[in-house]
């Protein structure tokens, strides 16, 4: 296994629209997240999963973002109705569930531009 | 309730000249400290962490942190910097529990830009 991959790498879309990103973990982490970073900014938590469950969601993650993990592998992250302000590089990670170290294995990104 | 704070935002210097980039935490919980590197539009690479032990942490590209809990700070050096250095850095604090995963707060990143 390579690492945590994500896709599409670019996505332009107009105001308005509806996206989904793509996660891939690594294949024996069980426990995955989403994290969002804007220009200059550090990345901030988004949300986490430990296999198929949610347990957690940040405040920034409007009603108009939804996440899933169906069959606790892959993980799409769907934004309903893009506004400006959600251009950003949607990261992903994961971790494994047991001897962990608290590390994050981290993605390229996926960067998305609202216009 | 945690916290970074990256006391630089841009950190210019010359090839083959020491470098320091610092960083102050803040945690109600036991501490786990991280220091990640990004180049530009690529994800986040783990240069080191501190998670117990020795305070002096060694990591990958010839980078070392140093934790001190007195000051709350866990600075990152290195005696001689690279072109290939310059990029984005970034420390961490993790409220990892083993029952309930990691969350890292992040600072808001150092630019490190080696100059020839």
């Amino acid at each position: 296994d390579t690492g945590v991959s994500q896709d599409p790498r670019h996505k332009i879309t107009k105001r308005g629209q509806n996206v989904t990103f793509r996660c891939d973990p690594i294949s024996e982490h069980n426990r995955l997240y989403w994290y969002r970073q804007t220009l200059g900014q550090g990345p901030e938590f988004l949300t986490y999963f430990q296999n198929e469950a949610q347990l957690e969601k940040s405040r920034l993650l409007s009603d108009r973002f939804s996440a899933e993990r169906p069959k606790g592998s892959f993980s799409t992250l769907e934004i309903q109705r893009t506004e400006q302000g959600d251009s950003a590089m949607y990261l992903c990670a994961s971790s494994p569930l047991y001897h962990s170290t608290g590390e994050l294995f981290f993605g390229e990104g996926s960067r998305l531009t609202v216009l | 309730a945690q916290s970074v704070t990256q006391l630089d935002s841009q950190v210019p210097v010359f090839e083959e000249a020491p470098v320091e980039l610092r960083c102050n935490y803040s945690s109600s919980v036991s501490v786990y400290l991280f220091w990640y590197v990004q180049y530009p539009n690529q994800g986040l690479q783990l240069l080191l962490k501190y998670l117990s032990g020795s305070t002096l942490v060694k990591g990958i590209n010839g980078f070392e942190a140093e934790f001190n809990k007195s000051q709350t700070s866990f600075h990152l050096r290195k005696p001689s910097v690279h072109i290939s250095d310059t990029a984005e850095y970034f420390c961490a604090v993790s409220d990892w529990e083993e029952t309930s995963g990691s969350r890292l707060t992040f600072g808001e990143g150092t630019q490190l830009t080696v100059n020839p």
